[in-house]
């Protein structure tokens, strides 16, 4: 079966520290994998998404960035995190035909 | 691009009645459209999903909605609700442009009264 593993589940980090949340997809191949932020009365804010390994299409400009070094496994990271990068992010992934995304557990940011 | 209009931020019933979730999308073709919960402490789940064929789906949970391309909408229904459908719900809708992309509304937090 297909499991998707989100680690860590909570992070608390000062401002210019280095951020990376690691996302791993179990049971698929190829999978179309993305980022989210979650924000009380903002619902679900698309960071990044990848379509393959390497390949990464960014809908934010921001502080964040992401990559995708093996077909199965997304990082979200940042050099430097300000109070704004502060939130709830979310790992999916989606196959074909339907893309109905499956989300990881979630990772909980707080910027000090 | 794709966007998504959730206007209820909150809505409150009494358990037993019926639910009426609103939402609107934005998308100059067919969209793919999907409806989200969030239960508290819960990860999203996927409720229903509308690609083509019959405007009226059905999905988990007893809920049910309706794609109305003149509307642009894509109510959420359920004729009786339960204490436990108390969560937060998002409408979502997705494109393939270039990477198929889902972009969510801000979701509407159900409240159920005894």
């Amino acid at each position: 079966s297909q499991t998707i593993h989100q680690w860590p589940a909570t992070l608390v980090q000062p401002v210019g520290s280095p951020l990376s949340l690691e996302c791993t997809v179990e049971g698929t191949s190829n999978p179309n994998l993305y980022w989210y932020r979650q924000a009380a009365g903002r619902g679900l804010q698309l960071l990044f998404y990848s379509v393959g390994i390497g390949q990464i299409s960014s809908e934010v400009p921001q502080n964040l960035s992401a990559s995708r070094p093996q077909d199965r496994q997304f990082i979200l990271s940042s050099k430097k995190l300000l109070l704004s990068d502060s939130g709830f992010y979310l790992c999916a992934w989606s196959v074909p035909p339907f893309y109905v995304l499956t989300f990881g557990a979630g990772s909980r940011l707080t910027v000090l | 691009a794709q966007s998504v209009t959730q206007p209820d931020i909150h809505i409150t019933v009494s358990e037993g009645a019926s639910l009426e979730l609103r939402c609107n999308y934005s998308y100059g073709a067919t969209p793919y459209l999907f409806w989200y919960v969030q239960s508290p402490g819960q990860g999203l789940q996927l409720l229903l999903k509308y690609f083509s064929g019959d405007t009226l789906v059905q999905g988990i949970k007893g809920f049910e909605a309706e794609f109305k391309r003149s509307q642009s909408s894509f109510n959420l229904r359920k004729p009786s609700v339960h204490w436990s459908d108390a969560a937060e719900y998002f409408c979502a809708v997705g494109a393939n442009t270039g990477g198929f992309k889902t972009i969510f509304g801000a979701g509407t937090r159900l409240f159920v009264k005894a």
